[in-house]
C-alpha cells in the first residue's frame, strides 16, 4: 500500500540552526500528506498538512511543500528552539482514508 | 472536541491467552477509526482501520483482528497472543468534517 519513508536516525542540532527532516512517499493516487509531532510525555498532534501538489503547509515556523515531481514532503524550520525537541512523524492518507505514518525522527535541540 | 477512551492502560498476559482491547469515542459521529502499534525505532505501525460499522481493513496479516460493532467502538482482539504481540497499542479517531486526528492514551501490552 501507499507509504512514507523518513530519513534514518535522530537529528541533533544547536539552537537557531536550520532543520530539515526528509520524507518521501509512494502512492498510486494523490494522497494527503501530514507532519505530526510528539513532544516528550505527550500524544501525537498535527503540525501541518498539504492536500494536493504544490500546497505548502505551515505552522509554528515549520513548513513543508507537497512535491509531486520528487514525491517528497520535507519538513523545514529556519531557526529551531530547544522547545522544538520532539519526535516528528510524516504521514500519508489515501482516498480510502487509510492513514499511514513513517518511523519518526527524534529531534534534539541543544542550547 | 473528541475524547478517546482506551483501556486498559497496561496489560500483562501469558502467551496463548486471548486479548481484547477496547476503544470508544465521544464527541463525534461516523469517524474513521485506527489501531496502531508503536515501537521504538519503528514508529507507528498501522494495524487496522475502519470507515464504518462492520468495515475493517487489515494492514498486516497476523494473529490480531479488529471489529467495529458500533459507530464509536473499535475493538482489537486476539485468540492466542504471541510474544511478538508485546508493544504499545494506540487507538485513533479522525473526524471526517474537521479532519482532526485524536489519539487514545494507549495500552502497554506485555506478553510473557
Amino acid at each position: 500500500g501507499d507509504s512514507v519513508t523518513q530519513m534514518e536516525g535522530p537529528v541533533t542540532l544547536s539552537e537557531e540552526a536550520f532543520l530539515t527532516i526528509n520524507c518521501t512517499y509512494t502512492a498510486t493516487g494523490y494522497p494527503s500528506l501530514f507532519w505530526y509531532v510528539q513532544y516528550p510525555g505527550e500524544g501525537l498532534q498535527l503540525l501541518l498538512k498539504a492536500t494536493k501538489a504544490d500546497d505548502k503547509g505551515s505552522n509554528k515556523g515549520f513548513e513543508a511543500t507537497y512535491r509531486k515531481e520528487t514525491t517528497s514532503f520535507h519538513l523545514e524550520k529556519g531557526s529551531v528552539q530547544v522547545s522544538d525537541s520532539a519526535v516528528y512523524f510524516c504521514a500519508l492518507m489515501d482516498g480510502n482514508n487509510r492513514l499511514a505514518f513513517g518511523k519518526g525522527n527524534q529531534v534534539v535541540v541543544i542550547p | 472536541s473528541q475524547t478517546i477512551h482506551q483501556w486498559p492502560a497496561t496489560l500483562v498476559q501469558p502467551v496463548g491467552s486471548p486479548l481484547s482491547l477496547e476503544c470508544t469515542v465521544e464527541g463525534t459521529s461516523n469517524p474513521n477509526l485506527y489501531w496502531y502499534r508503536q515501537a521504538a525505532g519503528r514508529g507507528l505501525q498501522l494495524l487496522f482501520y475502519s470507515v464504518g460499522i462492520g468495515q475493517i481493513s487489515s494492514e498486516v496479516p497476523q494473529n490480531l483482528s479488529a471489529s467495529r460493532p458500533q459507530d464509536r467502538q473499535f475493538i482489537l482482539s486476539s485468540k492466542k497472543l504471541l510474544l511478538s504481540d508485546s508493544g504499545f497499542y494506540l487507538c485513533a479517531s479522525r473526524d471526517r468534517q474537521t479532519e482532526k486526528l485524536f489519539f487514545g492514551s494507549g495500552t502497554q501490552l506485555s506478553v510473557l
